[in-house]
């Protein structure tokens, strides 16, 4: 696709509920990162991948977080047993090898 | 511990007049720093980068400044157009040779009014 893509759009989930949000990469890049922006705030990092390998990790907030991308494309970031913090939206980006980083448009997850 | 910062989370700019969005690091490491917009439902969009080799660099209306010795950025947006009115977030990758996962600043809303 032209663009990074993400799914859902908007996400509702009640407390406990597990929930899995999914990108879509720019054809042919390489990196893939997942940001959390909280309300008010930056995105901060929570995982990268190059390829299908995880590279890093160090964001992701507990082991409620996991992250996939099992043939080196689409990613999923699952979140179990949601929490009220949880709630932000969630980016996806991803670059060529070494180049600059393209957003999507987000998942804004809203837990009840 | 904020190692980007944006101190002013909002700024309000007469059409055509200048704009001068700030941000502040504390990482001596930082080489690179890079300028993103965000309008709403949107994700952050690449606006601007400089590298720390350079003190200024310009791209049409946008200019970034770099003062390595006050850990400072600026962004000068000359003249301001109401399609400017967005989200910026300054950013800085980590050293140079690590992947490039961004730390990016709290964001400062631009409002232009026409």
């Amino acid at each position: 696709g032209a663009g990074v893509s993400q799914s859902p759009r908007y996400k509702v989930a009640k407390r406990g509920q597990d929930v899995a949000l999914r990108c879509d990469p720019i054809s042919g890049h390489v990196s893939l990162f997942w940001y959390q922006q909280a309300l008010g705030q930056g995105p901060e990092f929570l995982t990268y991948f190059q390829n299908e390998a995880q590279l890093d990790k160090s964001g992701l907030p507990s082991d409620r977080f996991f992250a996939e991308r099992p043939e080196g494309s689409v990613s999923t970031l699952k979140i179990q047993r949601t929490q009220q913090e949880d709630s932000a939206v969630y980016l996806c980006a991803s670059s060529p090898r070494r180049g600059r980083l393209f957003f999507g448009s987000g998942t804004q997850l809203s837990v009840l | 511990d904020q190692q980007v910062k944006q101190n002013s989370p909002s700024l309000s700019v007469q059409e055509g007049r200048i704009s001068i969005l700030n941000c502040d690091y504390t990482n001596s490491m930082f080489d690179y720093f890079l300028w993103y917009k965000k309008y709403p439902a949107e994700g952050p969009t690449f606006l601007i980068s400089i590298s720390s080799i350079k003190d200024k660099n310009e791209d049409g209306r946008f200019t970034v400044f770099l003062n390595k010795s006050a850990k400072h950025l600026s962004l000068h947006i000359v003249p301001s157009q109401p399609g400017d009115s967005a989200v910026y977030f300054c950013a800085a990758p980590p050293g140079s040779g690590s992947a490039r996962q961004l730390t990016f600043g709290s964001g400062t809303q631009l409002t232009v009014l026409p």
